[in-house]
């Protein structure tokens, strides 16, 4: 069963615009991981946050985490065309079989140049 | 280059007709896993393995197997393949940290599947 869901599904803006998509799940987690996809091709790890953060930071990246609200958000500053892709955010469950890991349906991002 | 590798890229096959899509991984990882992508579902987890001879199922494991006899491989079965298993494959892999249990994952390119 997914575990995180995306929100928006879909999103559309122009070069330059910050892009935000959110995570929520639904029981408490070791980490919280965002990944883009191009389309059609394999995913690719972007950042993790620890369920003892509430930020990170990497590049024009930035994730936040709340787990009193059981929710994530990705911010891309300064997008680029080449940000287009499908965003997904995973989870591993605090308490699961380690190795479960549970994949939103993921944001497809358009940034128009 | 560190990488993971996935054959058949692309595969059109026939009901009943038993196929295996091949896994490998040349960064010495411990963890390895199967996901199929389907529209509108996202990535769902087939089957995952700690270390070698260690497999365990993910959410949707019925019509599949797996087997871990080397570490770099991890190849995924179809014993009698169905046309509800068309979809697109991707094998993964990281870095087990043990108590950390990052599991930051390095995806391979993708197999895509058509049972007719």
């Amino acid at each position: 069963s997914q575990q995180g869901e995306e929100d928006p599904q879909a999103l559309s803006i122009q070069e330059g615009e910050n892009a935000t998509m959110n995570c929520s799940y639904k029981t408490s987690i070791n980490n919280l991981q965002w990944y883009r996809q191009n389309s059609g091709r394999g995913l690719v790890h972007l950042i993790l946050i620890r369920s003892n953060e509430r930020e990170k930071h990497s590049g024009r990246l930035r994730v936040t985490l709340d787990t009193s609200k059981k929710s994530s958000s990705l911010l891309i500053t300064a997008s680029r065309a080449a940000d287009t892709a499908s965003y997904f955010c995973v989870t591993i469950r605090r308490g699961s079989t380690l190795g479960r890991l549970y994949f939103g349906r993921g944001t497809q991002l358009t940034v128009w140049p | 280059e560190a990488q993971v590798t996935q054959n058949p890229r692309y595969l059109i096959t026939v009901t009943g007709k038993k196929l295996t899509v091949t896994c490998s991984q040349n960064m010495n990882h411990e963890y390895m896993s199967w996901y199929r992508q389907d529209p509108g579902l996202g990535l769902r987890q087939i089957y995952y393995s700690m270390n070698v001879e260690v497999t365990d199922k993910g959410d949707v494991p019925e019509g599949y197997k797996v087997s871990r006899k080397e570490k770099r491989n991890f190849p995924l079965i179809l014993e009698s393949p169905s046309p509800n298993q068309t979809s697109l494959y991707f094998c993964a892999s990281s870095l087990e940290r043990g108590g950390d249990s990052s599991y930051e994952q390095y995806f391979g390119p993708g197999t895509r599947l058509t049972v007719t």
